[in-house]
């Protein structure tokens, strides 16, 4: 059971190349999020998937756009990477998005963008 | 505007003292408040979730308690293996979003 992982672990890009973050869960959760961490600041949600076959945005979606592939996966991806998005990525899942159902997160992958 | 604010943003203690990391919260109706612990490099891990004024939690060594403006997490008598960053998020009623505060670094010296 290896909860949620996340792939890559590290990746550096230059401006304006693109990338995809991947994410599995095998809880058979019906939420999963993509977040991004940066110092200072607390947590900010970029999508979220209420279940699936649904996504949505959320604080800080420009620059992203998500796949909710199928219920264990949802992808995130930077169509043309910007220094700005340097930071650390995590997915989360939960069985629902009511404040019963605690997230569990991956990871993370740390990106820089040169 | 929804928002959650932690302190302090670092905290220094000797193992075996005690203290309280603060988490003060605006928000228009609250369904949750959540404690998350994260060891560096890694991802946060979830604590514990409160849901009312009053309410109080425990789990080893730490206790969480929430009023209707802030949640404390008490540490009592703390161990090195405790060093990590606390964060809180909370959950407004309006939607299912979580808004995060920025955390508060421990560290527990031997």
């Amino acid at each position: 059971n290896a909860g949620v992982t996340q792939t890559p672990k590290f990746q550096v890009l230059k401006t304006g190349q693109s990338m995809t973050l991947q994410c599995a869960q095998d809880m058979n959760h019906n939420s999963m999020y993509w977040y991004r961490q940066d110092p200072g600041m607390g947590l900010r949600l970029i999508y979220y998937s209420a279940s699936e076959g649904t996504t949505d945005k959320g604080e800080v979606p420009n620059g992203y756009n998500v796949s909710r592939l199928n219920k264990r996966e949802f992808s995130l991806r930077l169509e043309s990477a910007a220094p700005s998005q340097t930071s650390v990525y995590f997915c989360a899942s939960s069985a629902s998005t009511g404040s019963s159902y605690e997230q569990f997160f991956g990871p993370g992958t740390r990106l820089t963008v040169l | 505007e929804d928002q959650v604010t932690q302190s302090p943003e670092a905290l220094r203690l000797q193992e075996g003292e005690s203290s309280s990391l603060n988490c003060s919260y605006t928000v228009s109706g609250l369904r949750g408040l959540f404690w998350y612990r994260q060891d560096p490099g890694k991802g946060p891990e979830f604590l514990f979730t409160l849901y009312s004024a009053g309410e109080e939690k425990e789990k080893e060594r730490l206790k969480a308690t929430l009023t209707k403006k802030e949640s404390f997490l008490h540490i009592t008598a703390p161990k090195p293996e405790d060093s990590a960053t606390y964060l809180c998020a909370v959950q407004a009623a309006s939607n299912y979003q979580l808004i995060w505060g920025a955390g508060t670094k421990l560290i527990i010296k031997p």
